[in-house]
């Protein structure tokens, strides 16, 4: 079974903080994703990466950055954390080949 | 951009009886995807119809897609407490983009 972990399920951070969620898939995926859940506004693309050192912005890309340097970790990064990035932050995976995505638990980033 | 817009938002039924829920979406697409998604945690790939098929069943689901009308429906049968979640449809468009774009999302809920 593929398997997604983010590396907290809960997070609090102070206003103008440097944030970074990280993502890490252990079946050797070139393509994953980061994206954000809102209350009434679904799932919202940020950031994907087709594959290492790769990336391409999403729908919401404002605010955020990206890192990729292995293939199986990918690294989202709020430079200046505010409190309109308070949100459920979900990471995919999938192979290019296949189209369904793999998930992670999900962060819950709340920012104060 | 939101593509898919499921219907309704929210359903409640009793175990025992089908769930119906729609989605429709604006563009071509190549293929529709359908995800669950537990309280808090991350999705779940359900099943995944291509624009050339019609319907697709998998244990109780099936899934059916009109591509003249730019929608599609998943019913679940013989509905289980455990089925209580949010199920979202996803779409993946036609010209190669990597970007699934996903629904708002039906929330399941259903009575033991």
């Amino acid at each position: 079974d593929v398997k997604v972990t983010q590396s907290s399920r809960y997070l609090v951070k102070r206003t103008g903080e440097k944030v970074f969620l990280e993502c890490v898939q252990d079946m050797d995926h070139e393509n994953m994703f980061w994206y954000r859940q809102d209350p009434g506004l679904g799932l919202r693309l940020i950031y994907f990466s087709y594959d290492v050192k790769m990336k391409e912005k999403g729908d919401i890309p404002e605010g955020y950055s990206v890192s990729r340097e292995k293939k199986e970790r990918f690294s989202l990064i709020l430079e200046s954390a505010s409190t309109n990035q308070t949100s459920m932050y979900l990471c995919a995976s999938r192979v290019p080949s296949r189209y369904e995505q793999y998930f992670g638990p999900g962060t819950r980033l709340t920012v104060t | 951009s939101q593509q898919g817009e499921e219907d309704p938002q929210a359903l409640s039924i009793q175990e025992g009886e089908n769930a119906t829920m729609n989605c429709s979406y604006k563009t071509s697409i190549n293929n529709l995807q359908w995800y669950r998604q537990n309280s808090g945690r991350g999705l779940v790939h359900l099943i995944l119809i291509r624009s050339n098929e019609r319907e697709k069943h998998s244990g109780r689901l099936r899934v059916t897609l009109d591509t003249s009308k730019k929608s599609s429906s998943l019913l679940i049968t013989a509905s289980r407490a455990a089925d209580t979640a949010s199920y979202f449809c996803a779409t993946h468009s036609q010209g190669g983009s990597e970007k699934l774009v996903f629904g708002k999302g039906t929330k399941l809920t259903v009575n033991p």
